[in-house]
């Protein structure tokens, strides 16, 4: 069974310019994810989907980052414009229809630097 | 506030020698809790998950957990930690009730041969 993909996997950018993210979970799981982790911290969540809806974005800054998930399979995160303190790594997870965050699992993530 | 704290930034021990994790929360009931371990460039891996019952856990790569109540805490061990056990790891906490899931700063793990 393939994994959760992310791609890029590396991203520098500077400030102020846009970036994209792509995520494609595990064929068949109805939950996606993405979180966002700093450096020396753990993983935050910035939204939740349940197939093409979004559940939680509470901590989603949407002044700046949003996400779709149009067709409830892959999903993409944007940031317009990065700030520097966006430089982290970007984290999608995917979990089976019926399951919440106690059986998600993660693809590699996106590293981003804004420079 | 909820809260996970992970008291120790980094810990380094020898190959072979025992390890322990520790794992402090502050929920209003009795939480989901797990562990999960991040290898460099890699995503986060499940070692193991508390939900009830037995408060000593199993988990993959030969882990376990220990639930304690009394001390709301969920540390993690290994009887002898191999090189490849060298990453990062977290707890994370999730209320019964709802999806927040929340996790510590995480502890870095050197190994020394």
């Amino acid at each position: 069974e393939a994994g959760v993909a992310q791609s890029p996997r590396y991203k520098i950018i500077e400030k102020r310019q846009s970036v994209a993210f792509w995520c494609n979970p595990i064929s068949g799981h109805a939950t996606l994810y993405w979180y966002q982790q700093i450096l020396g911290q753990g993983p935050k969540l910035l939204i939740q989907f349940q197939n093409n809806g979004v559940v939680d974005d509470s901590q989603l800054p949407k002044d700046r980052f949003s996400a779709e998930r149009l067709k409830g399979v892959d999903s993409t995160l944007k940031i317009q414009p990065a700030k520097l303190e966006d430089s982290a790594v970007y984290l999608c997870a995917s979990s089976p229809e019926g399951q919440g965050r106690e059986t998600q699992y993660f693809g590699p993530g996106t590293r981003l630097l804004v420079l | 506030a909820q809260s996970v704290t992970q008291p120790d930034i980094h810990i380094t021990v020898s190959e072979g020698a025992s390890l322990e994790l520790r794992c402090n929360y502050s929920y209003g009931a009795t939480p989901y809790l797990f562990w999960y371990v991040q290898s460099p460039g890699q995503g986060l891996q499940l070692l193991l998950k508390y939900f009830s019952g037995d408060t000593l856990v199993q988990g993959i790569k030969g882990f376990e957990a220990e639930f304690k109540r009394s001390q709301s805490s969920f540390n993690l061990r290994k009887p002898s930690v191999h090189w490849s056990d060298a990453a990062e790891y977290f707890c994370a906490v999730a209320p019964y009730n709802n999806n927040d899931m929340r996790f510590g700063a995480g502890t870095r793990l050197t190994v020394k041969p």
